[in-house]
């Protein structure tokens, strides 16, 4: 049972570096998501997307690109990497129809930018 | 912006203990959900209320939901010490079904 699958799990950057953070689930879920989570602010959602092929801005989406070329595959892309970009991020999936909106997280990807 | 706020903040208690945090949150919602995320790990969910359930309960798990007070709280019996981790509510405003998130409370377990 592998669930939802983050790579890697950690990472350090330099500033302006760039980066993809690999999201893959196996549970043939529709929906989506990329968090980042900050000490005391839970977690800010970045990305999601409803569906292959189809993605939104969440409520922190500047300095993030993502894509969902394949409905298993959801990329969090960093174009150029800044500090304020230092967090965890979960990547996490839920279905559209069974037991709608509960969401399954991975493991996490501690970035750091220096 | 987060929708739900959690009360406390921190908590140490004594194993064996009842623990208790609660959610408030500011909009309708069609179900408020807790999650537990272990230190350095991913958001495992608990369970689930929907808006129109008073109280729900699974294993030593008991939630109750006030919507006319937009409150929420979870109570863990008989605590042990793997309780120790963070708890996150979040409630589904029915939007894309995105989950709009508390900060948490971090519950440590003291043998």
């Amino acid at each position: 049972n592998a669930g939802v699958t983050q790579t890697p799990k950690f990472r350090v950057l330099k500033t302006g570096q760039s980066m993809t953070l690999l999201c893959a689930q196996d549970m043939n879920h529709e929906y989506m998501y990329w968090y980042r989570q900050d000490p005391g602010m839970g977690l800010r959602l970045i990305h999601y997307s409803v569906g292959e092929g189809t993605t939104a801005k969440g409520e922190v989406p500047d300095g993030y690109n993502v894509s969902r070329l394949k409905k298993q595959n959801f990329l969090l892309g960093l174009e150029s990497a800044a500090p304020s970009q230092t967090s965890v991020y979960f990547c996490a999936s839920s279905s559209s129809t069974i037991a709608k909106n509960i969401q399954y997280f991975g493991a996490g990807t501690r970035l750091s930018v220096l | 912006s987060q929708q739900g706020e959690e009360d406390p903040q921190a908590l140490s208690i004594q194993e064996g203990e009842n623990a208790t945090m609660n959610c408030s949150y500011k909009t309708s919602i069609n179900n408020l959900q807790w999650y537990r995320q272990n230190s350095g790990r991913g958001l495992v969910h608990l369970i689930l209320i929907r808006s129109n359930e008073r109280e729900k309960h699974s294993g030593r798990l008991r939630v109750t939901l006030d919507t006319s007070k937009k409150s929420s709280s979870l109570l863990i019996t008989a605590s042990r010490a793997a309780d120790t981790a963070s708890y996150f509510c979040a409630t589904d405003v029915g939007s894309n079904y995105q989950l709009i998130w508390g900060t948490g409370t971090k519950l440590i377990i003291k043998p």
